[in-house]
């Protein structure tokens, strides 16, 4: 099956700083990734859908200056967190769809723990 | 508005009993999807049930879908300690491709 790589798999950092998560496709090519964020013991709530070659699409309440995304390849998108404060500490997951034609099943990273102190 | 929601938040059992979840949603979905997500861990695609299905088997998951009822339920058959994880419905209501509405999940617990 395909394979979505997620790294860092956990980061903690001071508050003010920027922290990149990366977001590969392994063996196939996504033109379209989801990040997605998780509270302790909560839901995935979508946070942006990302597209190779054009402007990620936010959800309502997500700032897009604070979270940026870049989808630089049909293979790599990368979440930005600009001057990350405590309240930004979660747990961000993407994932891809497996098949570009149909809403088939999402085939996910595994995860990166953000803690900012 | 959210969609899926599960019931049981949490449930625990013995090993080799069986495990219902289930999830409601609230409008009408294309298609209807479980998925397992371990501690710390990214989610993992079980199976999919589309809106003109009623049932469907794989391995030991069965799982079925009301859409009079608006509701789908997850039978795990002769769980395993391994099957400790939690559980989320996700609706696909059509629109932009992945765009699922994930439910709170189901915490299980199999106790060896």
């Amino acid at each position: 099956g395909a394979v979505v790589s997620q790294h860092p798999s956990r980061v903690i950092c001071k508050s003010g700083t920027s922290v990149k998560i990366e977001c590969r496709s392994l063996d196939f090519q996504a033109t379209t990734m989801f990040w997605y964020r998780q509270f302790p013991k909560q839901s995935l709530m979508l946070m942006a859908t990302s597209n190779e070659g054009s402007k990620a699409t936010y959800e309502q309440g997500v700032e897009k200056d604070k979270f940026l995304i870049n989808h630089a390849s049909l293979t790599l998108s990368t979440l930005t967190v600009t001057s990350a404060h405590p309240e930004d500490s979660s747990f961000y997951i993407c994932s891809a769809p497996g098949q570009p034609t149909t809403n088939e099943k999402l085939f996910f990273g595994s995860g990166t723990q953000l803690s900012v102190l | 508005s959210q969609q899926g929601e599960e019931d049981p938040q949490a449930l625990s059992i013995q090993e080799g009993e069986n495990a219902t979840m289930n999830c409601s949603y609230k409008t009408s979905i294309n298609n209807l999807q479980w998925y397992r997500q371990n501690s710390g861990r990214g989610l993992v695609h079980l199976i999919l049930i589309r809106s003109n299905e009623r049932e469907k088997h794989s391995g030991r998951l069965r799982v079925t879908l009301d859409t009079s009822k608006k509701s789908s339920s997850l039978l795990i058959t002769a769980s395993r300690a391994a099957d400790t994880a939690s559980y989320f419905c996700a609706s696909n209501y059509g629109g932009s491709q992945g765009n699922l509405i994930f439910g709170k999940g189901t915490k299980l617990s199999v106790k060896p």
